[in-house]
């Protein structure tokens, strides 16, 4: 298994775009994750699905940012308007249920 | 809400020192525990996973410790080697849901 895949690996973008970062988990895995790493406040969950259904999105920021999940095989996470401050680091992560947790290269999100 | 803390935030150690990086985290009710390494600009490396049960686990040069009572793990790298230089991350998972919570990281250079 090639492990988690996002893309893209890196994505500047101007203030008021949108930005849609993609993630494929690894095959059998029942959750994925997305989270989102600063200096300032580390790694924060924003989003976690469980057999494709969202089951805690507690740490979504606002209403700018949405997560799918069409099917067990892809993720999207969108923000629209994208502003300077979600400048990050974006992860996405798989895991089998109740398991040991595998993350993705991430995506380097600049906004500008 | 659990809390994860890692102590030191940086370190610096001469080769061939063995390095001792602490986890304290703030509700016992864990299922498991997981360390990371993330290498500059790269994703997260799971290098160990403790279940409640375990008091450690062990891989090659890394052992981790569990005390759940006291809401402490500690990871040992015997002979540090140049490496070993990485950001250590550790992150637990409550007991009924399968989303992890990250301290914010121990950044440790290997002094040649």
């Amino acid at each position: 298994d090639a492990g988690v895949i996002q893309s893209p690996r890196h994505e500047v973008t101007e203030m008021g775009q949108e930005v849609t970062l993609r993630c494929k988990p690894i095959s059998g895995h029942n959750s994925l994750f997305w989270y989102r790493q600063t200096m300032m406040r580390g790694l924060e969950l924003l989003i976690y699905f469980n057999n494709n259904v969202p089951i805690d999105d507690s740490g979504m920021p606002e209403d700018r940012f949405s997560a799918k999940m069409p099917n067990a095989s892809f993720s999207t996470l969108k923000i629209q308007p994208s502003e300077p401050r979600d400048s990050a680091v974006y992860f996405c992560a798989s895991s089998p249920r109740i398991g040991e947790a595998f993350f993705g290269q991430g995506t380097r999100l600049t906004v500008v | 809400k659990q809390e994860v803390t890692q102590i030191p935030a940086a370190l610096s150690v001469p080769e061939g020192e063995n390095l001792v990086l602490n986890c304290s985290f703030t509700d016992s009710a864990i299922y498991n525990l997981q360390w990371f390494r993330q290498d500059p600009g790269k994703g997260l490396t799971s290098l160990l996973l403790i279940q409640s049960s375990q008091r450690e686990q062990t891989s090659g040069r890394l052992n981790a410790s569990l005390d759940k009572s006291s809401g402490r793990s500690t990871l040992y790298i015997a002979a540090s080697q140049p490496g070993d230089s990485a950001t250590y991350l550790c992150a637990v998972r409550p007991r009924g849901n399968n989303r992890l919570a990250f301290g914010k990281g121990n950044q440790v250079v290997v002094i040649p």
